[in-house]
């Protein structure tokens, strides 16, 4: 599977849009972009995926660059409720029999 | 629904103890998997099923780690017999399409 590459931190004040960056330059054809998080003691979220067109939903916007190198996932409007780890995983295939391999993510910090 | 569904939520054992993690999918899904996070290794997968078949153990640190899925609405994950280095929070997850969805995590320590 491709690898991915997060910044292990970041901050954004509350209600400005928080942009979580997110390298995968060895992403093959095939290879999905998912976004999970997880806020403290809690289990993992899904979040988005996309292949390559921008996707939007009502938690977040995923930004995929046109080589899909790289993406950015868009909290448009950060709460408190968002402070969590964020994680960037590319998997094979849509469908549940691929695995989700995670990493050490990035930890958003959305301060008052 | 009410999610996946995992018991118990804590779990203090002693070493040598046998211990068994419980987890109720969400129904209707045919996907299960099994994850273990600890602050050293992160969330690692350790199994997962399909139509209550295990189709990739390879995250299974060792045979003292077995799970099982008797049937569509329940697996359970054993450790026997279980050291201090297993201590950590497992999450059952469960899934149709793409997305997992995980429940809330036991919390294990094995004094």
């Amino acid at each position: 599977d491709a690898k991915t590459t997060q910044p292990p931190s970041m901050d954004c004040a509350e209600g400005r849009a928080a942009n979580l960056p997110c390298n995968h330059s060895t992403i093959s054809g095939n290879e999905y972009v998912y976004w999970y998080r997880q806020i403290h003691s809690q289990g993992p979220q899904y979040i988005i995926h996309g292949l390559k067109n921008n996707e939007t939903n009502e938690m977040a916007s995923l930004i995929i660059t046109e080589d899909r190198k790289s993406s950015t996932l868009i909290l448009p409007h950060a709460t408190l409720r968002d402070t969590a780890v964020y994680y960037c995983i590319v998997r094979p295939q849509t469908g549940a029999n691929s695995k989700l391999t995670f990493g050490k993510g990035i930890t958003l910090s959305v301060r008052p | 629904d009410a999610g996946v569904i995992q018991s118990p939520r804590h779990e203090v054992t002693e070493m040598g103890q046998e211990v068994t993690l419980r987890c109720k999918p969400i129904s209707g899904h045919d996907y299960l998997f099994w994850y273990r996070q600890t602050m050293m290794r992160g969330l690692e997968l350790l199994i997962y099923f399909n139509n209550n078949v295990p189709i990739d153990d390879s995250g299974m640190p060792e045979d003292r780690f077995s799970a099982k899925m008797p049937n569509a609405s329940f697996s359970t994950l054993k450790i026997q017999p279980s050291e201090p280095r297993d201590s950590a929070v497992y999450f059952c997850a469960s899934s149709l399409f793409d997305e997992q969805f995980f429940g809330p995590g036991t919390r294990l320590t094995v004094l």
